[in-house]
């Protein structure tokens, strides 16, 4: 089976643009979290959506978005991007909301 | 604000020798969970113990746990060069559906 698929792999965008990220959790999971992790720290909650709804969200401004489609991928959404956005952005999925975690491989933004 | 604290923040040792990272936390759990993670990409899950286990063993690994203390340890055994890489520990609180990650150890085992 496929593991969690997340696009793109890298990303370079301009300070105030927007950017979405995707991810495609493994086949059967109900549950996308997205997390970001900051060169030198460990990953940090963004959000959880099950059953595209979410569930749970983590301590980050308003300009941080996410949905989850029926086909359970899941968008990450971010807009006027700020120097410090910049980082590796994990999807997991898992079956259920308290379910073990797969992570995806992330997609590495980089905000000039 | 993460809730772990890995100690040390950097280990280096000989392939064959014993590893052990430590994590601390500060809110009650309801489990923790230790990753890997190869130069800076995705995390793989290595194992999981619940706040009512004190010890988990898999394959060269050995994971403790100390609840009154609120700690954890990681201990590769005859490591190898391919051990090289950060090691995260991660808890679930009680209540709660996220994990909270802390900063990680690296680990460089020379061949």
């Amino acid at each position: 089976d496929a593991g969690v698929t997340q696009s793109p792999t890298h990303l370079i965008k301009t300070r105030g643009q927007h950017v979405t990220l995707r991810c495609s959790p493994i086949s059967g999971h109900k549950s996308v979290s997205w997390y970001q992790q900051v060169l030198g720290q460990g990953p940090q909650f963004i959000f959880q959506y099950y059953e595209k709804e979410e569930r749970g969200r983590g301590n980050f401004p308003d300009r941080f978005s996410a949905r989850q489609f029926p086909n359970y991928s899941s968008e990450l959404n971010v807009n006027a991007l700020l120097l410090g956005d910049s980082a590796l952005y994990l999807c997991a999925s898992s079956a259920g909301t308290f379910a073990k975690q797969y992570f995806g491989p992330g997609t590495r933004l980089t905000v000039t | 604000s993460q809730q772990g604290e890995e100690d040390p923040q950097a280990l280096s040792i000989q392939e064959g020798e014993n590893a052990t990272m430590n994590c601390s936390y500060k809110t009650s759990i309801n489990n923790l969970q230790w990753y890997r993670q190869n130069s800076g990409r995705g995390l793989v899950h290595l194992i999981l113990i619940r706040s009512n286990e004190r010890e988990k063993h898999s394959g060269r690994l050995r994971v403790t746990l100390d609840t009154s203390k609120k700690s954890s340890s990681l201990l590769i055994t005859a490591s190898r060069a391919a051990d090289t890489a950060s090691y995260f520990c991660a808890t679930r609180m009680e209540y709660g559906n996220k994990l909270v990650f802390g900063a990680g150890t690296i680990l460089r085992v020379k061949s």
